[in-house]
């Protein structure tokens, strides 16, 4: 299994700014995305993080609000741009590299004022 | 189009009862079904996963799920709960080696156990 770390753990932000979150899997693996879990709700995929090229995003989540890096095999990054109170949610990383399971990390709490 | 549906929102029981948390979903093939459960603060953490064969898979901690495809079922048992087990459970359903849009949550079941 992989190991998977987010930072920060949680942040509470100001309406208008971007908060950009980090995922570091302890090793390669093939596909990362990013879910959304608002308060009291299921998860929803935000995108699949491409590793050299743009990420895919899920129907109702556009690129200039969630843009998404992975430079590399074991990072990727998630920002919030343009916050809003709506946007307040869990935000969690997760990875797959062909074991037919994901892996998911602890999540990064964000509360916007 | 694929889902998931937990009927139980929450649902509480006593330490030392037996537990068991219902998910059907539908699903155009033979799906890949998935228990997580995500503890207060926490990320999801996988308890068990249904790909083939034997119907009645063994996760961590003590749980246990059947598949039932004449009932497109996935229902999550244990038979004694601990006060650890309070968590929010997912059950999920997905297709081999596809994580994108066919991967699917069910909305969670909250389990608060009584001491």
């Amino acid at each position: 299994s992989a190991v998977i770390s987010q930072k920060p753990s949680r942040d509470i932000c100001q309406r208008g700014t971007s908060l950009t979150i980090q995922c570091q899997v302890d090793s390669q693996v093939t596909m990362m995305f990013w879910y959304r879990q608002q308060p009291g709700q299921s998860l929803t995929l935000i995108a699949t993080a491409n590793q050299g090229s743009e990420a895919t995003y899920e129907s109702g989540f556009v690129i200039d609000k969630f843009p998404i890096s992975r430079p590399n095999l074991t990072f990727s990054t998630l920002t919030v741009s343009n916050m809003s109170p709506e946007d307040s949610s869990i935000y969690l990383c997760s990875v797959a590299s062909g074991s037919d399971e994901q892996f998911f990390g602890p999540g990064t709490r964000l509360t916007v004022l | 189009a694929q889902s998931v549906t937990q009927p139980d929102i929450h649902i509480t029981v006593s330490e030392g009862a037996s537990l068991e948390l219902r998910c059907n979903y539908s699903y155009g093939a033979t799906p890949y079904l998935f228990w997580y459960v995500q503890s207060p603060g926490q990320g999801l953490q996988l308890l068990l996963k249904y790909f083939s064969g034997d119907t009645l898979v063994q996760g961590i901690k003590g749980f246990e799920a059947e598949f039932k495809r004449s009932q497109s079922s996935f229902n999550l048992r244990k038979p004694s709960v601990h006060w650890s087990d309070a968590a929010e459970y997912f059950c999920a359903v997905g297709a081999p080696l596809d994580y994108g849009q066919n991967f699917v949550f069910g909305p969670g079941t909250r389990l608060s156990v009584l001491p």
